[in-house]
């Protein structure tokens, strides 16, 4: 059974800083994984998603790797800012026909201006 | 139209009324599902529909009765539900099970209050 786990749980840094949020799984059979962004009460956006066949993807201020056969990837967010303060998820689709996605507990992030 | 809808909003509703739950995407997406997610916990998986047919149920009590009248729309009926059944309920697709290419795209959520 596939086992996502984020880590840290909760971060909290002051705004400008870069950081790095880390998603591991125990499965390195995937067809790709994907990274959610949650503010509180809110539904899920999609913020990256890395093909199994992939090293990274960039969109702005994010980029996410992926280490296949060492079942990690990382999600680095330069120049933080209060308005990333979220919960990331971190998710992974095995290489199955009628797999669904693994979700990590996701780690809270609190930007301070 | 790249969004998932869900309506609506919020929803409180006594244990013995009935409701539902709707969802509604135009990307042309084959798989549709329906996930509960609790305070400070992932979103835990319901029901997947494939091509308009369950595919999945996981093992979610028969108070909750899932729908999909076409291939733009998820339907999620409610009936005698229990206070702890109060959770955010999300709706998400992606364009296929055997599709692996593109990811979920997920709605805002409904959030289920239950008297």
């Amino acid at each position: 059974k596939q086992e996502v786990t984020q880590i840290p749980a909760a971060l909290s840094v002051p705004e400008g800083e870069n950081l790095v949020l880390n998603c591991s799984f125990t499965d390195s059979a995937i067809y790709n994984l994907q990274w959610f962004r949650q503010d509180p009460g809110k539904g899920l956006t999609s913020l990256l998603l890395i093909q199994s066949s992939q090293r990274e993807q960039t969109s702005g201020r994010l980029n996410a790797s992926l280490d296949k056969s060492s079942g990690r990837s990382t999600l680095y967010i330069a120049a933080s800012q209060p308005g990333d303060s979220a919960t990331y998820l971190c998710a992974v689709r095995l290489n199955s026909g009628y797999s669904t996605l693994t979700f990590g507990k996701g780690t809270m992030l609190l930007v301070s201006p | 139209d790249t969004e998932v809808t869900q309506t609506p909003k919020h929803l409180v509703m006594g244990m013995t009324n009935k409701k539902s739950l709707k969802c509604e995407q135009h990307m042309g997406h084959r798989a549709m599902y329906w996930y509960k997610q609790k305070a400070k916990k992932p979103p835990e998986l319901m029901f997947v529909y494939s091509y308009e047919k369950l595919s999945i149920n996981e093992s979610v009590p028969s108070r909750f009765s899932p729908e999909c009248p076409n291939s733009s729309l998820l339907n999620l009926h409610l009936h005698a539900l229990q206070p702890e059944d109060s959770a955010l309920y999300l709706c998400a697709s992606s364009p296929g099970q055997g599709s692996s290419h593109y990811g979920y795209t997920f709605g805002s959520g409904t959030r289920l209050t239950v008297v």
